[in-house]
């Protein structure tokens, strides 16, 4: 199977860049999507399509993809942002999720 | 707006089956826009993708469920549903019912999320 691989977590200061990677077999020729989620809410996607943003997302989060690793980056990290990020692709119709990264703000 | 609602039991025995379904309303359950998925997410652990269903019934599941986990549709009462046979501890989860948007094929929409312990 598929596997993507972040780092189990983050620490950033606030106004800080935070940085959360995710890494996988030529990742970067697919599309990859970036999921948070707070405790005891459901998962909410804030990039997808490697750098597109939904409607209502901050423009301070962004993502890039090539080769094999797929980033997620919050400029000016607020602690509203405290949360666990997960990446997201396909292979093959399959969906795969990567562990998760927990990103404490302080 | 599409909303999710899970429902069933919070509670199922080993080797019993878990059943569950999720209604969705606000529209689009029949047009095609999206396919309808189950993901769930253990204690401590991350989120596992667990299958899919389009609106025409074909499905498609995790290698590590497809031999236990089974998903129908119900267009004419806007819900979908998970069977999942013969569960264990391993399958005490958040079970969370999931929209993925086409052509973009991404997560647009998810339901609250239920809990389910499995334990005799």
């Amino acid at each position: 199977s598929y596997d993507l691989t972040q780092p189990p977590s983050v620490s950033v200061s606030p106004g800080h860049t935070a940085t959360i990677t995710c890494s996988g077999d030529a990742l970067g020729e697919t599309y990859v999507s970036w999921l948070q989620q707070k405790p005891g809410r459901s998962p909410v996607v804030v990039i997808y399509h490697d750098s597109k943003r939904p409607s209502g997302i901050p423009e301070r989060f962004s993502g890039s993809n090539s080769g094999n690793t797929a980033t997620l980056t919050i400029t000016g990290t607020q602690t509203l942002d405290e949360a666990d990020y997960f990446c997201q692709a396909w292979d093959v119709s399959t969906g795969v999720f990567g562990g998760g990264t927990k990103l404490t703000v302080l | 707006q599409v909303r999710l609602q899970e429902s069933g039991p919070g509670l199922v025995k080993p080797s019993e089956t878990l059943s569950l379904t999720c209604s969705v309303s606000g529209g689009g359950f029949t047009s095609g826009e999206s396919y309808y998925n189950w993901v769930r997410r253990p204690a401590g652990k991350g989120l596992e993708w667990i299958g899919r269903i389009y609106s025409g019934g074909s499905t498609l599941y995790h290698p590590s469920v497809q031999r236990r986990a089974t998903m129908s549709i119900d267009t004419s009462k806007n819900q979908f549903s998970l069977r999942l046979t013969s569960v264990t501890a391993a399958d005490t989860a958040v079970y969370f019912c999931a929209t993925v948007r086409l052509p973009e094929d991404y997560f647009d929409n998810w339901g609250p999320g239920i809990p389910v312990t499995v334990s005799s």
